[in-house]
């Protein structure tokens, strides 16, 4: 099936670690993806992991992928206010064209 | 520079109406595509075209007609407009050649429908 879950909602203190969870259903999705709204805006690439790889880090970015467990997360450290938007899941179907199916948004609210 | 550009923002309309929403993008993308975002902010596809050719039509009401006039357009259509079709709709396109899923979002169309 296609489907994707995360929580809705995460409140962090500026400076701190903050952590999104997705899980995914399709074992065979190839890619998976971190998409990040701001407020009013489109939805934009925030990083990406394939699915042979357990880790990858970028920046202050770390994405971790289980796939036996068929599930994402991201770590985003000292988080800024900045930060402060709607983070996207989402996983990319094989056998099509660029088909992604995304979670419904973890929104991180980032207080000082 | 707009790469990929949405016209009206905002769209409030009565039940029953004929309204459309227009996407451009200047990247040069072959692929592109219209997401509806509800207010739970789940994000679903409706259609995707390639090279104006209709690639992906998911279950969406015949109510719902898009048109690609040229690979830099995708433009959408929707009759008799209800209440449930109240959502923001986004555009967005992508190139074979760039990350595979990455998809490159407009800024979002606000459908209203009173």
């Amino acid at each position: 099936g296609e489907d994707v879950e995360q929580s809705l909602f995460l409140s962090v203190r500026e400076g701190d670690s903050s952590v999104i969870n997705c899980t995914y259903t399709d074992s065979s999705s190839t890619y998976l993806y971190w998409y990040k709204q701001e407020p009013g805006a489109g939805l934009q690439l925030l990083t990406y992991i394939f699915s042979n790889m357990d880790m990858k880090q970028d920046q202050r970015l770390t994405v971790l992928l289980n796939k036996k467990d068929k599930h994402l997360s991201l770590r985003i450290a000292d988080t800024q206010t900045g930060d402060s938007a709607i983070y996207f899941c989402a996983e990319y179907l094989s056998g099509g064209y660029n088909k992604l199916i995304f979670g419904a948004g973890t929104r991180l609210a980032v207080h000082p | 520079d707009t790469a990929v550009s949405q016209t009206p923002k905002y769209l409030v309309t009565q039940m029953g109406n004929d309204k459309s929403i227009k996407c451009e993008q200047n990247l040069g993308h072959d692929t592109m595509y219209w997401y509806k975002q509800d207010s739970k902010k789940f994000l679903k596809i409706m259609f995707s075209y390639n090279n104006k050719e209709l690639i992906i039509n998911e279950t969406v009401p015949n109510r719902f007609s898009p048109k690609s006039p040229d690979k830099a357009h995708l433009n959408l259509h929707i009759n008799s407009l209800e209440l449930g079709d109240s959502a923001v709709y986004f555009c967005a396109s992508s190139s074979r050649t760039s990350v595979v899923g990455e998809l490159f979002f407009g800024e979002g169309s606000r459908l209203t429908v009173l």
